[in-house]
């Protein structure tokens, strides 16, 4: 069965910080792992990282994937209040487009 | 205007009643997923529809219907609410060239009491 965990569940940081998210998976027929940054209601995308992309990033937040180790990284510098939200890993399952997400890491960033 | 919308947003309802969450999309895209979120356990898929006559189950598709009325329009139906499928509900949509990438409504609070 394919499988994602997150860690930690939750974190609790102050303004400046930098944070480093986990995401740990087993799934068969690797294809891509997704991150998603959902506030206060729906999640909306920010990476995609990928056998030929094992790279991203974007502004103060970066991803990295290890094939190796099965895992990826989300990592944010300098954190802002704005950054608090659920940050969700999800990968498709198996060989299709369905995805399976992880139980999410909830950040809190306190001014 | 938002590209996918939810309708209603929050609902309260009795155990037994039969409800009905529908899901609009101005995207374009083809595929369209229904899932359910609950504190501790992430998002899981409940049914998912690459195009009008395509349904599929998810993980969690008991007690649980859905109709794809159009491309751009997906609704999901429980037929008797029962309290433990008191969750928040979302619609998301895809399309076939970023099959990967999905886009999320704003959500449905339904609670069964």
């Amino acid at each position: 069965e394919d499988k994602v965990v997150q860690s930690p569940l939750s974190l609790v940081v102050h303004e400046g910080d930098t944070v480093t998210l986990n995401c740990s998976y087993e799934v068969t027929n690797f294809r891509s792992l997704l991150w998603y940054k959902q506030e206060k209601k729906a999640p909306t995308f920010l990476f995609m990282l990928t056998s030929s992309g094992i790279e991203k990033k974007s502004g103060r937040l970066s991803s990295i994937l290890d094939k190796k180790e099965l895992s990826s990284i989300l990592n944010i510098t300098a954190t802002q209040t704005g950054d608090s939200a659920i940050y969700l890993c999800a990968l498709p399952q198996g060989g299709s487009e369905k995805l399976v997400f992880g139980k999410g890491t909830k950040l809190t960033v306190n001014p | 205007d938002a590209d996918v919308t939810q309708t209603p947003r929050n609902r309260i309802t009795k155990t037994g009643k039969r409800i009905m969450l529908e899901c609009s999309q101005t995207k374009g895209h083809d595929r369209m997923y229904w899932y359910r979120q609950d504190p501790g356990l992430g998002l899981r898929l409940i049914y998912y529809s690459f195009d009008v006559k395509d349904i599929n189950k998810g993980e969690i598709s008991d007690g649980y219907s859905v109709s794809r009325q159009a491309q751009a329009k997906f609704s999901l139906s429980l037929e008797s609410a029962i309290p433990n499928q008191t969750a928040l509900y979302f619609c998301a949509t895809g399309t076939s060239g970023s099959v990967y990438e999905q886009f999320f409504g704003p959500g449905t609070r339904l609670t069964v009491l």
